[in-house]
């Protein structure tokens, strides 16, 4: 049971690149989030879904958009990466049965 | 619209010291609240979590924490410090409102353990 994958780990961008982070879940959960950490601020929701073909805007979406077209997976995606993009981001999921979320390992992204 | 406020971005405490890291939150219905914790280059795991079930509510490695309603508090404790709590914790609160499915995270607590 892998739970939630992000894709990749690691990458590193120069700045104008564009990219996609893939949040995979296998537990047919119908909530999804996108966060990013940085140091001293915790956790801040970019975007989040609450099922499949609909997405939100959490407190901090400017720069990123995200598409869920298919229930378990959930896309990030960088237009136009700037270096205040730098940071650590994880996916989450949550299905109607939980109460509690279920967390990615991280992609680790540093914009040069 | 929910909020959490973690008071103390860093504590230290020593070994086999009483840990406390405190959590509030805000919000307009009845909460789920957690307790996240995150070791050093890895994801979230969850220590425990309130559901509306007991206000007392315990978690993996001897952690527990308490609801209490009327000061909008969730903090975290356990009893005895060992060096392997050295982390980082994270307090969330979950609202369930049609169409507000928003999971939102305090700033983080990093612990310190000092031998």
């Amino acid at each position: 049971n892998a739970g939630v994958t992000q894709t990749p780990k690691f990458r590193v961008l120069k700045t104008g690149q564009s990219m996609t982070l893939l949040c995979a879940q296998d537990m047919n959960h119908e909530y999804m989030y996108w966060y990013r950490q940085d140091p001293g601020m915790g956790l801040r929701l970019i975007h989040y879904s609450v099922g499949e073909g609909t997405t939100a805007k959490g407190e901090v979406p400017d720069g990123y958009n995200v598409s869920r077209l298919k229930k378990q997976n959930f896309l990030l995606g960088l237009e136009s990466a700037a270096p205040s993009q730098t940071s650590v981001y994880f996916c989450a999921s949550i299905g109607h049965l939980n109460t509690e979320a279920f967390f990615g390992q991280g992609t680790r992204l540093t914009v040069v | 619209a929910q909020s959490v406020t973690q008071l103390g971005s860093h504590v230290s405490v020593s070994e086999g010291a009483l840990v406390l890291l405190r959590c509030n939150y805000s919000s307009s219905v009845p909460p789920y609240l957690f307790w996240y914790v995150q070791y050093p280059n890895q994801g979230l795991q969850l220590l425990l979590k309130y559901t509306s079930a007991a206000t007392l509510v315990k978690g993996i490695n001897g952690f527990e924490a308490e609801f209490k309603k009327s000061e909008t508090s969730f903090h975290l404790t356990k009893p005895s410090a060992h060096m392997s709590d050295a982390a980082e914790y994270f307090c969330a609160v979950r609202v369930t409102n049609f169409g507000n499915e928003k999971l939102t995270f305090g700033t983080g607590t990093r612990l310190t353990i000092i031998p």
